[in-house]
């Protein structure tokens, strides 16, 4: 099974600042015949099912504000909220759907300082 | 698109076995595939197996084979998923979650989740 290791575990940042959230697959999740990676980003707040964020590594689902990016290729991958809302404190976890079984991060919590 | 619905929370005790129920509305259900997805009291997702509603085709977890049965009625959009032998570790929220596609994706959206609590 691949292995998703997010960091930090949580993190305070300060309204209107950048929050960055990494993501780290133990093997590559690239198809190199595509050139896609397999890798999606998901938002829950309390007592909500997660919400997807963005899919393709950097393609953000719709709706989705642009504050919210996706980076990165491989095995090391990055969720940027370039301007930190109230709206976004929230728990983020990465997906691989690479390979079967799909695998999670163990996600990352977003705080106010 | 579709919207997915589940029954409500459960308890159990160690040992009973439960069935979660993912109702579809809003799109043609067999256009989809669907995933049972679990969340531990503060803990991370795991995947538990997917349904293709359409024809009924399972794959399951390896961790929990022999435990888990899903399976589809078409006629009310509805799939279910049947947890068995349970102990106070599978006390957690479990999703459903929605894929579109032929292949292993993203999941596009999620039902509310069913908590299921497992206690003597």
């Amino acid at each position: 099974d691949i292995v998703m290791t997010q960091s930090p575990d949580s993190l305070a940042v300060s309204l209107g600042e950048r929050a960055t959230i990494n993501c780290k697959s133990s093997q590559s999740v690239l198809l190199s015949s595509n050139n896609n990676n397999f890798l999606a980003w998901y938002q829950q707040k309390p007592g909500q099912p997660p919400k997807l964020l963005i899919y393709w590594a950097s393609t953000r689902e719709s709706g989705v504000p642009d504050r919210f990016s996706g980076s990165g290729s491989g095995t090391d991958f990055t969720l940027t909220i370039s301007s930190l809302q109230a709206e976004d404190v929230a728990i983020y976890f990465c997906h691989q759907y690479y390979s079967s079984p799909p695998t999670f991060g163990g996600g990352t919590k977003v705080e106010i300082k | 698109q579709v919207q997915l619905v589940q029954s409500g929370a459960e308890v159990k005790k160690p040992g009973a076995s439960v069935k979660v129920s993912c109702k579809a509305s809003g799109d043609t259900f067999t256009n989809y595939y669907i995933h049972w997805v679990r969340q531990a009291p503060g803990q991370g997702l795991e995947w538990m197996g997917i349904i293709n509603p359409s024809g009924g085709t399972t794959s399951y977890a390896q961790k929990f084979q022999g435990r888990v049965t899903m399976t589809t009625d078409t006629s009310t959009s509805t799939v279910h998923m049947e947890l068995s032998s349970l102990r106070s570790e599978d006390t957690a929220v479990y999703y459903c979650a929605l894929q579109s596609g032929t292949t292993i994706s993203w999941f596009d959206s999620w039902g509310q989740g069913s908590l299921v609590t497992v206690s003597s």
